[in-house]
C-alpha cells in the first residue's frame, strides 16, 4: 500500500501568517493527492483535489502543489476559523486510499 | 443536496460484530459514478479507510482489516453497511461513511462514535 508522510505533526502560527504543510507518498502518485480540513467534533471537509484544484467554496487562499511524490498545502493568510487539524490523502489506488497522520494547526 | 447518515449501536462488547448502516438521501446509491465507503478515526488520532463498495455490490478492503470486514448494500432502501467482527478496544473509533469518485471524498457522513467496552 501507499503511505503518506505528513510534516510536520503540529504547528504553531498567528492570524495573518502563511502557512505551508507537507505531504510525502512512498511511491508516486502522479497528482492524485487531496487535502482535507478538519475541525473538532466535525467530518473532514475536502479543500483541495488533484494536488491542486480547489474545491467549490473554499475560500482563495488555500492552495496546493506537487506531483509525483512531493506535495504542499499552504494558507496564504491564516484566518481564525483556518486553525483545525489538515490531512492528506493519495487517490492513485482509487480503491485502497491512504491518509497521511494529520498535521495540528494551533493559534501561537 | 446529498447527505449520508450513519447509524447503529454506540457500544459494542468485545469479542462481538460492530454493525452500522448508512443511509443516503438526496441521491441514488445506484449511481455509476460513485463508491461509498466507510473511513473511521479513533479517538485524538488519524483518520483509517476501512473499505469501500459499489452499487453492485463490489467491495474493496483495508489489507490491515479484510479478515474482519464485510461490507454491503440495499439499492432498494439507499442503503450501505458495514460489519466488522471480533471487536477489541482498537476498534472504538468515530466511524463515517462516504461517497467516493475516483478516490475523492467529497460527500461525508456526521460520523458515529462505536466504543467498544464490556
Amino acid at each position: 500500500d501507499i503511505q503518506m508522510t505528513q510534516s510536520p505533526s503540529s504547528l504553531s502560527a498567528s492570524v495573518g501568517d502563511r502557512v505551508t504543510i507537507t505531504c510525502r507518498a512512498s511511491q508516486s502518485i502522479s497528482s492524485y493527492l487531496n487535502w482535507y480540513q478538519q475541525k473538532p467534533g466535525k467530518a473532514p471537509k475536502l479543500l483541495i483535489y488533484a494536488a491542486s484544484s480547489l474545491q467549490s467554496g473554499v475560500p482563495s487562499r488555500f492552495s496546493g502543489s506537487g506531483s509525483g511524490t512531493d506535495f504542499t498545502l499552504t494558507i496564504s493568510s491564516l484566518q481564525p476559523e483556518d486553525f483545525a487539524t489538515y490531512y492528506c490523502q493519495q487517490s492513485y489506488s482509487t480503491l485502497e486510499i491512504t491518509f497521511g497522520q494529520g498535521t495540528r494547526l494551533e493559534i501561537k | 443536496q446529498l447527505q449520508l447518515q450513519e447509524s447503529g449501536p454506540g457500544l459494542v462488547k468485545p469479542s462481538e460484530t460492530l454493525s452500522l448502516t448508512c443511509t443516503v438521501s438526496g441521491g441514488s446509491i445506484s449511481s455509476s459514478s460513485y463508491y461509498w465507503g466507510w473511513i473511521r478515526q479513533p479517538p485524538g488520532k488519524g483518520l483509517e479507510w476501512i473499505g469501500s463498495i459499489y452499487y453492485s455490490g463490489s467491495t474493496y478492503y483495508n489489507p490491515s482489516l479484510k479478515s474482519r470486514v464485510t461490507i454491503s448494500v440495499d439499492t432498494s432502501k439507499n442503503q450501505f453497511s458495514l460489519k466488522l467482527s471480533s471487536v477489541t478496544a482498537a476498534d472504538t473509533a468515530v466511524y463515517y461513511c462516504a461517497r467516493m469518485v475516483r478516490g475523492v471524498i467529497r460527500y461525508w457522513g456526521q460520523g458515529t462514535l462505536v466504543t467498544v467496552s464490556s
